[in-house]
């Protein structure tokens, strides 16, 4: 079975600075994808950003990247200059094995 | 495209009593997933459906249960609602199973 661990349930990082949410993952299966969402008070979950397995580049969108260490089973999410919007819960997600499998979300604030 | 939309947005319901929700996906996704949000619990996967067919399923009592209509939309439905069953229920949709889901805004129910 595969799990999804995030392992820090809140960070706090001062406007304009910038923070790492960790999430590891275990798995048996070669071809997966991995995703992080963003859900902010309005409770509306928000695709952040995507990582393909079989892909060795890190994802970026925008101020959002991340560290995708397979060998780890690692897949963690850089936030560049934050900014008071991304005050929200984020997901770490894993889809493989035909089936979609939540961490249990950080809450990230911040602050201004 | 519009997105994934849920009605009713906001329900209260009584103890005992059934309720439906419904699931409208992005025009052409034809998977559709559901999940029960709640502060302790987290978010916790209901059912998954696909062209009609219930792919895969959560560990929730038979209370809960859905349907996937042939032009994708989706209904669950909870009979017997327990105070417990109080939470935000969130839609999922993606063009093919283990694809990236597209959330919509949710349906919060209160049972009192």
């Amino acid at each position: 079975a595969q799990t999804v661990t995030q392992s820090q349930p809140e960070m706090s990082v001062q406007e304009a600075e910038t923070v790492t949410l960790s999430c590891t993952y275990d798995t048996s299966e070669n071809n997966y994808y991995l995703f992080w969402y963003k859900q902010p008070p309005s409770r509306q979950m928000i695709l952040v950003i995507r990582q393909e397995a079989y892909k060795q580049q890190n994802a970026t969108e925008n101020r959002f990247s991340v560290n995708f260490q397979k060998a780890a089973k690692s897949f963690s999410l850089k936030i560049s200059d934050s900014q008071l919007g991304d005050t929200a819960m984020y997901f770490c997600a894993f889809s493989g094995g035909n089936q979609f499998y939540f961490g249990t979300g950080t809450s990230l604030t911040v602050i201004p | 495209k519009a997105g994934v939309t849920q009605t009713p947005r906001y329900l209260i319901k009584t103890r005992g009593q059934q309720v439906t929700l419904s699931c409208s996906p992005i025009s052409g996704h034809r998977s559709v997933s559901w999940y029960q949000q709640t502060p302790g619990q987290g978010l916790q996967f209901l059912f998954e459906y696909f062209s009609e067919t219930q792919r895969n399923k959560g560990n929730f009592p038979g209370r809960f249960s859905g349907r996937q209509f042939s032009n994708s939309r989706s209904e669950m439905n909870v009979s017997t609602l327990e105070l417990g069953d109080s939470a935000l229920y969130l839609c999922a949709s993606s063009f093919w199973v283990q694809e990236t889901q597209y959330f919509g805004p949710g349906t919060r129910l209160l049972v009192l």
